[in-house]
């Protein structure tokens, strides 16, 4: 029973490097989300998936894209590294159905490092 | 826009003895949910409790129980018994019905004293 996965769960980027952060799901659910978790704080929002092929902003996008097409998978690509985007992410899907408000199911998190 | 307020940093609490977290809100629609996050030093998050607005009866799983209080767009979580296993950060969070994006609070750290 995997749930939501995520990998790597450690890593260190120099400033001005790309990477892709993999998350997949199991339990088919329609939603998918990226938050970042910087130390003493909240999770916010990176981006989100309602479904296979659509991806929207959430509250902080800057720096970071995302893909959408499976229902599966939802990597989330960062371009040029910067210090700022330090931080641990966790990705998490919910559903099934749509508009139903359903408890989000976290990965355990990658924590990264920009250097 | 919707926000989540977290009032107390930390909070401490003695083994088998009882402990309340603190939440509000704000939020312009009428239908939404609200939800408990526990978050060990594992890092993992885990769901602790729900509670859809509209129902009026308070949520409770097992020793977690809420006080709801819609008006004063209130969300506090009650631990009874507390535990050992208990120790770590809650967090606070909201989504509005139809829209499955939460925000969260900032959370409160909850150690507990053997």
């Amino acid at each position: 029973n995997a749930g939501v996965t995520q990998t790597p769960k450690f890593r260190i980027l120099k400033i001005g490097q790309s990477m892709t952060l993999q998350c997949a799901q199991d339990m088919n659910h329609n939603y998918m989300y990226w938050y970042r978790q910087d130390p003493g704080m909240g999770l916010k929002l990176i981006y989100y998936s309602v479904g296979a092929g659509i991806t929207d902003k959430g509250e902080v996008p800057n720096g970071y894209n995302v893909s959408r097409s499976t229902t599966e998978d939802f990597p989330l690509r960062l371009e040029l590294a910067a210090p700022s985007q330090t931080s641990v992410y966790f990705c998490a899907s919910s559903g099934p159905g749509i508009g139903t408000n359903q408890p989000q199911h976290f990965g355990d998190g990658t924590r990264l490092s920009i250097l | 826009a919707q926000t989540v307020t977290q009032s107390q940093p930390e909070m401490s609490v003695q083994e088998a003895e009882t402990v309340t977290l603190s939440c509000t809100y704000d939020t312009s629609e009428s239908d939404y949910y609200l939800f408990w996050y526990k978050q060990p030093p594992s890092r993992q998050m885990i769901l602790v409790i729900r509670q859809e607005a509209y129902k009026q009866q308070n949520a409770t799983e097992n020793r977690f129980s809420v006080n709801f209080q819609k008006a004063a767009k209130s969300f506090s979580l009650k631990i009874s018994d507390s535990q050992l296993g208990d120790a770590a950060m809650y967090f606070c969070a909201l989504s509005n019905f139809g829209n499955e994006k939460l925000t969260f609070g900032t959370g409160t750290r909850l150690t507990i004293i053997p």
